[in-house]
C-alpha cells in the first residue's frame, strides 16, 4: 500500500455536471500527477502539478483543470461532464528522481 | 500516436513457469522505464524500474531486461505464482525536462497475466 489516498472511491454524475476529485500525496512527495484509465486500457496522463503550478499537460481539453495546495494535496476538476469521461481517475505522487506511486483511484460514472 | 507498444495482450502460465512481457518504445528521449502491477479495483503498484544506463535489473523474482539499441524492454517473472495473476503495464517517461522533474508516464496497453495452479 502506498501513502497516496483519493476521495471519493466511487461517484455517479449526470452529463453536463461538474465534479471534483481529491488526492493526498505520500509524505515527502512534492509532485502530483493525474491519469485517466478507461476500462481495459492503460492510464493516460492528464496533467502534473509541482510546487502548486501545472508542470505539463496531456491531450485533455481545458474543462479538465486542477489545483495543488501548499501541503502538496491536489484536486482534479472536470466541467461539463461527457459520457466518455466515465473512467478510473488515478492520482500519483512522486519526488524528483524517484518513481510515481499511485492511489487506489476514483471510479467516475457519467450517465 | 502510441509511443509504447506492449505484448502480449494476455498470457497464461502454469505455476512455477516464467512469464515474459515485452514492450517497445519510439521516443529515444525516454530515460526511465517502470513496470506496474494492477489488481482489479486497485491502482497500479510500482514493481520495478530501470534506467537506460544498465541492461538488466533484478528484484526478487522480477527482472527487467533492457535493449537500448532495439528500443525494447521486457519483464520476466520467474517461478510465477497464482498470486501474480494481475494486469501488468510497462511505461516510459522523460524524468527531467529543463531541470524540473517532469515524469509524464506513457503506458503500454497492458497484459493480463493468469497463472494456473
Amino acid at each position: 500500500e502506498t501513502g497516496v489516498t483519493q476521495s471519493p472511491t466511487h461517484l455517479i454524475k449526470t452529463r453536463g455536471q461538474q465534479v471534483t476529485l481529491r488526492c493526498s500525496s505520500q509524505s515527502g512527495h512534492n509532485t502530483v500527477s493525474w491519469y485517466q484509465q478507461a476500462l481495459g486500457q492503460g492510464p493516460q496522463f492528464i496533467f502534473q502539478y509541482y510546487r502548486e503550478e501545472e508542470n505539463g499537460r496531456g491531450n485533455f481539453p481545458p474543462r479538465f483543470s486542477g489545483l495543488q495546495f501548499p501541503n502538496y494535496s491536489s484536486e482534479l476538476n472536470v466541467n461539463a461532464l461527457e459520457l466518455d469521461d466515465s473512467a478510473l481517475y488515478l492520482c500519483a505522487s512522486s519526488r524528483q528522481g524517484a518513481g510515481q506511486y499511485f492511489g487506489p483511484g476514483t471510479r467516475l460514472t457519467v450517465t | 500516436q502510441q509511443q509504447v507498444k506492449q505484448s502480449p495482450q494476455s498470457l497464461i502460465v502454469q505455476k512455477g513457469g516464467i512469464s515474459i512481457i515485452n514492450c517497445a518504445y519510439e521516443n529515444t528521449a525516454f530515460d526511465y522505464f517502470p513496470w506496474y502491477q494492477q489488481f482489479p479495483g486497485k491502482g497500479p503498484a510500482l514493481l520495478i524500474a530501470i534506467r537506460p544506463d544498465v541492461s538488466e535489473k533484478k528484484e526478487g523474482r522480477f527482472t527487467i531486461s533492457f535493449n537500448k539499441s532495439a528500443k525494447q524492454f521486457s519483464l520476466h517473472i520467474m517461478d510465477s505464482q497464482p498470486g501474480d495473476s494481475a494486469t501488468y503495464f510497462c511505461a516510459a517517461s522523460i524524468e527531467y525536462a529543463g531541470g524540473t522533474s517532469y515524469g509524464k508516464l506513457t503506458f503500454g496497453q497492458g497484459t493480463i497475466l493468469t497463472v494456473h495452479p
